[in-house]
Order: C-alpha cells, then sequence, then structure tokens
C-alpha cells in the first residue's frame, strides 16, 4: 500500500538558518510527488511537485526538493529560512494517475528570531 | 469560478445530526476529491468523483458518509448521525484530469458537540 512518513513531527531553526525536512514514501511504481504547506487558518498551498525529469525540482518561495529513487525520499530544503516560514509542511505522494493524494503527518516548522 | 469553493466555512452541530457539507469546483475541472483533516493530521483521502460517478469511494470511515456529484459540478458529503470523532476540516480538491490543474477549497470546519 501506499504511504507517507515524514519522520520529523516538530522542527525548530532558527532565522536565516537552512532547512530540510524528510519525506519518504512507499510506492510501487514511479511516484507523483508533492510538498504542501499549511499555515494557520489558511488553506493548502503547493509548494512544489515532481512528475518526471530532473530530480531536483524548484518551487515557489526559494524552496526545492530532490527526488532520489534509491533512498524512496522527497526532502524538501531551503537555504535560508524566514520567520514567515513557519506553518505545517505536508509531503504528499499521488496514488496511481486518478488524482488520489496521500498525505503524510506533516512537520510543525517553528523559527526562532 | 476562481476557485474551489465550499459552504459553509464553519458548522458545529449536535452529536446525532446530519451534517451535508458542499464543494463547487472549478468550472471545467472533471475529477473532484474530498479529504478529510482532523487535528494536528495529515489530509486522509475520502473519495473521489469523476463526473459524476465514484470509481474510489475507500477512504470513507463508515456507511454514516456519503458523497453525491451531480454532473461535473457541485458535490455534498453528508454525515448522518455524526459523532464527536466527525470533528474535523473537510477539504475538497478539484482537477481537470488525474493531477492536472490540482487546487484545494478553503475546507468546511465541523465541530460536533
Amino acid at each position: 500500500a501506499q504511504s507517507v512518513t515524514q519522520p520529523d513531527i516538530h522542527i525548530t531553526v532558527s532565522e536565516g538558518a537552512s532547512l530540510e525536512l524528510r519525506c519518504n514514501y512507499s510506492y510501487g511504481a514511479t511516484p507523483y510527488l508533492f510538498w504542501y504547506v499549511q499555515s494557520p487558518g489558511q488553506g493548502l498551498q503547493l509548494l512544489l511537485k515532481y512528475f518526471s525529469g530532473d530530480t531536483l525540482v524548484q518551487g515557489i518561495k526559494g524552496f526545492e526538493a530532490e527526488f532520489k529513487r534509491s533512498q524512496s525520499s522527497f526532502n524538501l530544503r531551503k537555504p535560508s529560512v524566514h520567520w514567515s516560514d513557519a506553518a505545517e509542511y505536508f509531503c504528499a505522494v499521488g496514488a496511481g494517475n486518478t488524482g488520489k493524494l496521500i498525505f503524510g503527518q506533516g512537520t510543525t516548522l517553528q523559527v526562532k528570531p | 469560478g476562481a476557485g474551489v469553493s465550499q459552504s459553509p466555512s464553519n458548522k458545529v452541530t449536535e452529536k446525532g445530526k446530519d451534517v451535508e457539507l458542499r464543494c463547487d469546483p472549478i468550472s471545467g475541472h472533471t475529477a473532484l476529491y474530498w479529504y478529510r483533516q482532523r487535528l494536528g493530521q495529515g489530509l486522509e483521502f475520502l473519495i473521489y468523483f469523476q463526473g459524476n460517478s465514484a470509481p474510489d469511494k475507500s477512504g470513507l470511515p463508515s456507511d454514516r458518509f456519503s458523497a453525491e456529484r451531480t454532473g461535473e459540478s457541485v458535490s455534498t458529503l453528508t454525515i448522518q448521525r455524526t459523532q464527536q470523532e466527525d470533528s474535523a476540516v473537510y477539504l475538497c480538491a478539484s482537477s481537470f484530469q488525474g493531477f492536472r490543474g490540482y487546487t484545494f477549497g478553503s475546507g468546511t470546519r465541523l465541530t460536533v458537540v
């Protein structure tokens, strides 16, 4: 069965520091992979997605993610975190081509001044 | 419309009552998805519509939950005899097909008291 694991429930980083949020997936075929961000009281915003091609994907707000098939991972990175990046981050895998998404449990990012 | 519209945005209901949640997808989007997000959790897939048929309803948690869709338009998610564990944010998404143009609504926050 498809599944997504986000090993870190909560991460705290200092403003200006680099960030890496981990995501591991279980899926039999080539996955479609997504990262979403959800700020308190806000809806889901798509940060980036991987369908095929270059395994390093650039997204909005300075985020990037790298697909590593050998490690079944799709980690999200940002070189310098801003206070406004504090939010909940969700990794998701697309199950087949129906559009069904399987989400991880999320990682809460706190940014220290 | 310009985005996926969900109504009501908030709903408080008494345990045992029935509720209906509405989703208006983006015009032209043939696929529609319902998800549930419990407090502090990731999104759980509930059901997927292609047109007005539901090829995948595997995520509906019990027979108290049902959904229907009129053509390629509005969908309603009905929860009968609500229980406290039904309290969650219910999110709807629509797409042209599969993951093309995938867009989430802002959700309906359901509180069962």
